[in-house]
């Protein structure tokens, strides 16, 4: 059964720092999205990806973070200077297509700021 | 007040026992609907969608009631495998927009033998 893959499944960085977690979605769907999960709380909607563009973002999902699609298989996510909030599990997810809102989540990567 | 709401629990069952999940949501607009099952540090797994019409998947029932705006997961016959955090998730679907999922904080769920 086709899987959403990520890496690494744990990250750890000093503060201030970039990183950029790697997410292969599904090879069939279309729409790419991540999500994050701060420990004991609720999974949350960071943004989504049509397109080669971004189609909706949070308030969460300020100019600290980035996603590309680098090539046809890759989906990124890029915080670009990190603090000690941003730690949290980090979620991607697909779907099929625009009829099919359905989606599918990667393992996470734990992502750890010090 | 929050947009998607359910009862934290926890629920301890023993194994045999039927247990119902609800949920509530508070945008009119939210259009698809989601049950979600989450192991302790893992990733939500979709268990099954929900229809107005009322679905069932083996021993899982799932029911809509849009004018109350609330959500039904009914569980039969737990098994110990069942223990999880149930995720009650709502989309809001705006013109051609996919929509994000909006998760609520969940149920726990403990089956004992």
């Amino acid at each position: 059964e086709p899987e959403v893959t990520q890496t690494p499944s744990h990250q750890v960085t000093q503060m201030g720092q970039e990183v950029i977690l790697r997410c292969v979605p599904i090879s069939n769907h279309l729409y790419f999205y991540w999500y994050r999960q701060i420990l004991g709380q609720k999974v949350e909607f960071l943004v989504s990806f049509y397109n080669n563009e971004i189609s909706e973002k949070s308030e969460i999902f300020d100019d600290q973070f980035s996603v590309e699609r680098p090539d046809g298989s890759n989906f990124t996510l890029k915080i670009r200077s990190t603090k000690l909030e941003d730690s949290a599990m980090y979620f991607c997810a697909s779907s099929e297509n625009e009829f099919s809102y359905e989606q599918y989540f990667g393992p996470g990567t734990r992502l750890t700021v010090t | 007040r929050k947009e998607v709401e359910q009862d934290p629990g926890p629920f301890n069952v023993p194994e045999g026992a039927t247990v119902a999940f609800n949920c509530t949501y508070s945008n009119s607009a939210s259009q698809s609907f989601f049950w979600y099952r989450q192991d302790c540090r893992k990733e939500p797994k979709l268990l099954m969608s929900v229809y107005s019409s009322g679905n069932e998947d083996g021993r899982f029932t799932a029911q809509l009631n849009r004018a109350s705006q609330y959500i039904s997961l009914l569980i039969r016959d737990s098994k110990l495998s069942d223990s999880a955090t149930y995720l009650c998730v709502v989309i809001h679907n705006y013109g051609g927009s996919q929509g994000n999922l909006i998760f609520g904080k969940g149920t726990k769920l403990s089956v004992k033998p």
